[in-house]
């Protein structure tokens, strides 16, 4: 496989329900990003890895919980979600930790919180 | 704050026409600029950068791109649009520590 990829691609989950998406790099990059995608709203930035380690949460409640275990993978485990969590995530790489770099984008998980 | 407005939530043009998407950021120091674009059910795709020298930058698919740093305006264009070009448009500066800060998106639609 080449790129960006995320699974599952779906997911319906209760409130009380746990998950985890997966995100899978395949570029040799040493960053990697979480972001949310509602409609009609901006991208908004949750997490950023660098070299395996944290360096932005963005303000995001503690039910989104992050893991890198190598540059190739990162998760979003989640749990308690609230219906309003209802939307696209998108995992992104890039080369390094700045902000020239291009970003190279998976298809996301569209999530439904029910 | 830093921030990116796309004023144009939706466009609909002819295939043929040209293209002109609009963007506006707010950023204390000198911006790095993105355009990139989403087709349905895909991830986001680069289509051109700027963050230094010439302000017209070329990108993929024949669009390019204007930095007007006195308008504060970063304005996506093509000549002729195709029917594939129908996707949604989004805007992007990059700031410090690879925070990246995207607009709301335009959505383009093209007619036959």
């Amino acid at each position: 496989e080449t790129g960006v990829t995320q699974t599952p691609r779906h997911l319906v989950m209760g409130m009380t329900n746990k998950k985890s998406l997966k995100c899978e790099q395949h570029l040799g990059h040493n960053a990697m990003y979480w972001y949310k995608q509602s409609a009609k709203k901006p991208l908004e930035l949750m997490f950023v890895y660098n070299f395996k380690e944290q360096t932005e949460n963005n303000s995001v409640p503690s039910r989104f919980s992050p893991e890198c275990p190598n540059s190739s993978h990162l998760f979003l485990h989640l749990h308690t979600l609230q219906p309003e969590d209802s939307a696209l995530y998108l995992c992104a790489s890039s080369p390094g930790g700045t902000s020239i770099d291009e970003q190279f984008f998976g298809p996301g998980t569209r999530l439904t919180v029910l | 704050a830093q921030s990116v407005t796309q004023p144009d939530i939706h466009i609909t043009v002819s295939e043929g026409a040209s293209l002109e998407l609009r963007c506006n950021y707010s950023y204390g120091a000198t911006p790095y600029l993105f355009w990139y674009v989403q087709s349905p059910g895909q991830g986001l795709q680069l289509l051109l950068k700027y963050f230094s020298g010439d302000t017209l930058v070329q990108g993929i698919k024949g669009f390019e791109a204007e930095f007007k740093r006195s308008q504060s305006s970063f304005n996506l264009r093509k000549p002729s649009v195709h029917w594939s070009d129908a996707a949604e448009y989004f805007c992007a500066v990059g700031g410090n520590f690879n925070k990246f800060y995207f607009g709301s998106g335009t959505k383009l639609n093209v007619k036959p």
